[in-house]
């Protein structure tokens, strides 16, 4: 089993929509998490960190299930602009361990 | 605001020519790394540095060697370009000790081996 699984899409959205995004991990242990965007033939760009508590970035909110293990993603009113590949990434004790990506579709 | 950067942003090599993509970042982070990006597979970690005067191999190192100059800079080199080496290669870099902070990436190195 990968490290790191994503749903590799692609999710095509109408825009105004809401889209969620499940990353599951298999290391227990790892205790940063974060979500990436990555543009097509860009660098991928920290989008967010993901905390326990949850945490909210105007139409974005990451969560952190550690009992089931998995990360989400989810936005809120999608923008055209919002089409991109979504990364999920993990850690433990070694560097981070990226997903292969989820990619997203904003259709007008 | 330069971050990351990496030299040359384009390349095309014969089979069996060397190379050495430069990457040199100015956030004073502790922490580099060296990527490769291949359609489906996602980025896979070829060589990492968690501080100065210290490199580790990642996931799939074969075929490469890396140097930590300094603080500043991490080069990867190529002795024997092959075709299995055509891909997008990045660099990052990440601050503090560890290696659980998240990193910031260079724009990349479109490389093509002929």
């Amino acid at each position: 089993r990968k490290e790191v699984e994503q749903d590799p899409g692609p999710f095509n959205v109408p825009e105004g929509a809401t889209v969620a995004f499940n990353c599951t991990y298999s290391n227990s242990a790892s205790q940063s998490f974060f979500w990436y965007r990555q543009d097509c033939r860009k660098e991928p760009k920290l989008l967010m960190s993901v905390y326990s508590s949850g945490n909210e970035d105007g139409r974005f909110t990451a969560q952190l299930n550690r009992a089931s293990q998995y990360i989400s993603l989810l936005i809120r009113d999608s923008k055209l602009s919002d089409s991109a590949t979504y990364l999920c990434v993990g850690s433990g004790n070694t560097p981070l361990v990226f997903g292969k990506g989820t990619r997203l579709s904003v259709i007008a | 605001n330069a971050g990351v950067t990496q030299t040359p942003k384009f390349q095309v090599l014969k089979t069996g020519q060397s190379m050495t993509l430069q990457c040199a970042q100015d956030m004073n982070h502790n922490s580099m790394y060296w990527y490769r990006q291949d359609p489906g597979m996602g980025l896979r970690l070829i060589y990492y540095s968690a501080s100065e005067g210290t490199t580790d191999k990642g996931e799939v190192p074969n075929g490469y060697n890396v140097s930590r100059l300094n603080k500043r800079e991490f080069s990867l080199r190529l002795e024997s370009a092959a075709p299995s080496q055509t891909s997008v290669y990045f660099c990052a870099s990440s601050e503090g000790q560890g290696l659980n902070q998240p990193q910031h990436f260079g724009d990349g190195t479109r490389l093509s081996i002929l």
